[in-house]
């Protein structure tokens, strides 16, 4: 089964730091990843995926994510935090019954960021 | 670029009664859209594929007398939560592909059923 695991609940940063946020993922097959962040009582924003290529994948907003096959992670990373990227960020994988699109998606529990000045 | 629209963002109804919420595609046709609940600090399960002119797929574990949805034309899904309870409250998201496969997110529904 498909699965992705983000073992933080919370990341800390001060403004300026780079940050990281941990994904870990279980699929069958070759595996669809995205980071989407989520602001209070709103909807999801999508910052970037891998299907495939490149490891090291970029995104919106500065943030980028490296995929690494043997450790089945997906990290997200940001050079310098913002204290406008604090948030909650979802990793997700796409599920088996996609049906050809992004729309079968399973999320990860979320990881609060807090970046402070 | 694309757009997902979601109607009420807020909504507050009595316990017994049923609650409409619209998604949506402002600029592009979706044939497919998804149902999402998000519990207070959880993440997001999806509940249900809406699928224009046939019926929704609905996951394992909703209820689909519960959890009325109609997908009407290419650009709307509507997600009716039927004599809604208070352990019905939660944040109701729909997403809708687009022709690229690229998914949009509606900015969400919160219902509280007092």
């Amino acid at each position: 089964a498909q699965s992705v695991a983000q073992p933080e609940d919370q990341v800390n940063v001060a403004e300026g730091n780079p940050l990281t946020v941990k994904c870990t993922y279980s699929v069958s097959g070759n595996p669809y990843l995205f980071w989407y962040v989520q602001y209070p009582n709103r909807g999801l924003q999508f910052l970037l995926k891998y299907i495939t290529g490149d490891n090291l994948v970029k995104g919106s907003y500065g943030f980028e994510a490296e995929f690494n096959k043997s450790q089945t992670s997906f990290h997200l990373k940001k050079p310098s935090a913002l204290v406008s990227d604090s948030a909650l960020y979802f990793c997700a994988v796409r599920g088996l019954n996609y049906g050809g699109s992004q729309g079968n998606l399973i999320f990860g529990k979320g990881t609060k960021l807090s970046v402070k000045p | 670029g694309a757009v997902v629209s979601q109607h009420p963002s807020w909504v507050i109804c009595k316990s017994g009664t049923s609650v409409k919420i619209e998604c949506r595609s402002l600029d592009f046709q979706a044939t497919t859209m998804f149902w999402y609940r998000q519990f207070p600090k959880q993440s997001l399960m999806l509940m249900a594929t809406s699928n224009e002119g046939s019926k929704a797929t609905y996951e394992q574990g909703v209820e689909k007398d519960k959890f009325l949805i109609n997908h009407a034309s290419l650009t709307l899904s509507t997600l009716t939560v039927t004599s809604a309870h208070p352990e019905d409250s939660s944040f109701y998201i729909c997403s809708a592909p687009s022709r690229a496969g690229e998914l949009f997110f509606g900015e969400g529904s919160r219902l509280t059923v007092l």
